[in-house]
This record gives structure tokens, C-alpha cells and sequence, in this order.
């Protein structure tokens, strides 16, 4: 079935430290991808999305550019911000099916 | 516009026991999906509902169960409640069907079983 890997955390990074969050899946057919982020003690917010190939998604100074021919969809953001610390989660949907998340990272940003 | 709601947001059960999560979905949206996530996971998939009828179902036992009303609300139900069923239970609304291309979730419902 359907899968998304993300790598495992906690990252840690300095405030202005350039992130990246790695994700890979395995889908049938032609998925849409996520990310979705989850601050302490709320729910999920979509972050950004992408749907499909070369596809870049774009938010808050994050981006994840859809690469079919390595079936990845990395998160970048070039200066984090302690505010940026959360549980990110990327995810997948194909066809008629529901959401499919991968474990999620967490991101810790210190001052 | 309000976002998803659910409600309550905490509450503590003892084992057998039942719960009732309930959750609004954003105005205009027709399809409500169920997701639970344990600690340190992904939010794994319950239900599925679209246009009050059952569209999809994730790898859990019969004790859940689910409804849609007919102002697109739901309720999770889960019977014969165990330690494992502990988790942040979440609400995701989206506008069309199953694809759930924009779905936008809730604050969750915290359940501890002790």
C-alpha cells in the first residue's frame, strides 16, 4: 500500500540554520504530497502542498519541490525561526484514498 | 468563518468504558474524516464520511464506529475502551470527497484510558 518515510528526528538547529526534512513515498498511481505541521498541543495545519510532478509548494519561507523520479519530497526553509519549531509531518494522497502520513519530525530551534 | 471544531477537548475514560467525540465540520464542507494519532506518530486513518454516508474505513477494530448528521457533523464513537485507545483523535474536514485534496483539521480530542 501507500507509504511515506520521513527521517527520523529530533533535529535541533540554531535560529537563521538552514533546514531540510527529508521525505520519500511509495504510491500507485499519480499522489498529491504535503506537509503538514503540528504545533504544541493543536492540531494539524497544512503547510504546503504540491500535486504534481516538478510541482513546488511554497509557504512561510518553506518549500517542497514533487520529484517523481526519486519519488521525494523534501522540505527546505532557508532561515529557521524559533516559532518554526514544531512536529512536521509529510503526506500523501492518491486517487480516492484518505491522507497517509509519515511519523513526523520534530524540529526544536534554539536561540 | 470557524475553522473545524471538535469536542471536548481532553477528557479521561476508564477501560470498558465508551466515548463520543463530536466534531463540526467548516461551513460549506461536506466530508468529515476520523484520524488517530498514538504519541510520537502519524495520524493513522478511522473513517471516512462524504455526504453522510461511509466512504472509507482504516484498519480498526468494529468497537469504533462513526456517523454523519445531516448539517455534515459527526461523531466518533469507540466501546469496550482499552489503554492502547489513548491518543489525540482528530477531525478533518474538506469540502469534496473521498480525494481529500484540502482537508483541514481540528485541535484534536485528547483520550486517556486508564
Amino acid at each position: 500500500g501507500d507509504s511515506v518515510t520521513q527521517m527520523e528526528g529530533p533535529v535541533t538547529l540554531s535560529e537563521e540554520a538552514f533546514l531540510t526534512i527529508n521525505c520519500t513515498y511509495t504510491a500507485t498511481g499519480y499522489p498529491s504530497l504535503f506537509w503538514y505541521v503540528q504545533y504544541p498541543g493543536e492540531g494539524l495545519q497544512l503547510l504546503l502542498k504540491a500535486t504534481k510532478a516538478d510541482d513546488k509548494g511554497s509557504n512561510k519561507g518553506f518549500e517542497a519541490t514533487y520529484r517523481k523520479e526519486t519519488t521525494s519530497f523534501h522540505l527546505e526553509k532557508g532561515s529557521v525561526q524559533v516559532s518554526d519549531s514544531a512536529v512536521y509531518f509529510c503526506a500523501l494522497v492518491s486517487g480516492n484514498t484518505p491522507l497517509v502520513f509519515g511519523k513526523g519530525t520534530r524540529l526544536s530551534v534554539i536561540a | 468563518d470557524a475553522g473545524v471544531t471538535q469536542s471536548p477537548t481532553h477528557l479521561i475514560k476508564t477501560r470498558g468504558q465508551q466515548v463520543t467525540l463530536r466534531c463540526s465540520p467548516i461551513s460549506g464542507h461536506k466530508s468529515v474524516s476520523w484520524y488517530q494519532q498514538v504519541l510520537g506518530q502519524g495520524p493513522q486513518f478511522i473513517f471516512q464520511y462524504y455526504e453522510k454516508e461511509e466512504r472509507g474505513r482504516g484498519n480498526f477494530p468494529d468497537r469504533f464506529s462513526a456517523r454523519q448528521f445531516p448539517n455534515y457533523s459527526s461523531e466518533l464513537n469507540v466501546n469496550a475502551l482499552l489503554l492502547g485507545d489513548s491518543a489525540l483523535y482528530l477531525c478533518a474536514s474538506s469540502l469534496m470527497g473521498p480525494s481529500n485534496t484540502e482537508a483541514f483539521f481540528g485541535q484534536g480530542t485528547r483520550l486517556t484510558v486508564v
